[in-house]
């Protein structure tokens, strides 16, 4: 049991797709964040949200949509996405904001876009 | 900006050998930490150990140790005794200690292959 819980673990979907990523975790932090890896690049940060108000979007393109709904759970919207946007979506909490550093990771969820 | 890099895309070793991963920061601050984080092919990433620059006590977690030089911005990761499960894509990071940007900046990484 990871305690950061993502589902799906992997995911298919055409550029006119509307779709939705699930983060949900079991720790009790209040930071929680969305990753972007990709391959042979560092990992990107794209949104951070800190006690459920989101606190920085790095820049992000408005085809992918947050949502943090409470402190435990964290979706990423996704509607008209393009081929380069396939990668792995790790999400990750802390017990604050970067929380020292630590952050407590998903298994990710592998997009492919078509 | 900070940069982190880390020059070795795979290394191997074998089983119940040391092996050392490197990497180096870019940074103007004197305070700061410093992280490996491992991703096995369950492609959860893993914090493996955290060093704070104001320490000059190298970080040991168990078989895994750091060789910080801070002068160097250099910040190596041994495993001693690799072991099987040792397997994986592992991660350096580099964090602030604080200010506005505090945010996690990792390397590309390194693929390390443990051989039986």
């Amino acid at each position: 049991e990871t305690g950061v819980t993502q589902t799906p673990r992997h995911l298919v979907m055409g550029m006119t797709n509307k779709k939705s990523l699930k983060c949900e975790q079991h720790l009790g932090h209040n930071a929680m964040y969305w990753y972007k890896q990709s391959a042979k690049k560092p990992l990107e940060l794209m949104f951070v949200y800190n006690f459920k108000e989101q606190t920085e979007n790095n820049s992000v393109p408005s085809r992918f949509s947050p949502e943090c709904p409470n402190s435990s759970h964290l979706f990423l919207h996704l509607h008209t996405l393009q081929p380069e946007d396939s990668a792995l979506y790790l999400c990750a909490s802390s017990p604050e904001d970067y929380g020292g550093g630590k952050l407590f990771f998903g298994s990710g969820t592998q997009l492919s876009v078509l | 900006a900070q940069t982190v890099t880390q020059s070795q895309p795979e290394m191997s070793v074998q089983e119940a050998e040391t092996v050392t991963l490197s990497c180096t920061y870019d940074t103007s601050e004197s305070d700061y930490y410093l992280f490996w984080y491992k991703q096995p092919p369950s492609r959860q990433m893993i914090l493996v150990i955290r060093q704070e620059a104001y320490k000059q006590q190298n970080a040991t977690e168990n078989r895994f140790s750091v060789n910080f030089q801070k002068a160097a911005k250099s910040f190596s990761l041994k495993i001693s005794d690799s072991q099987l499960g040792d397997a994986a894509m592992y991660f350096c990071a580099y964090r602030n200690s604080g200010g506005s940007n505090y945010k996690l900046t990792f390397g590309k990484g390194t693929l390390l292959t443990v051989n039986p």
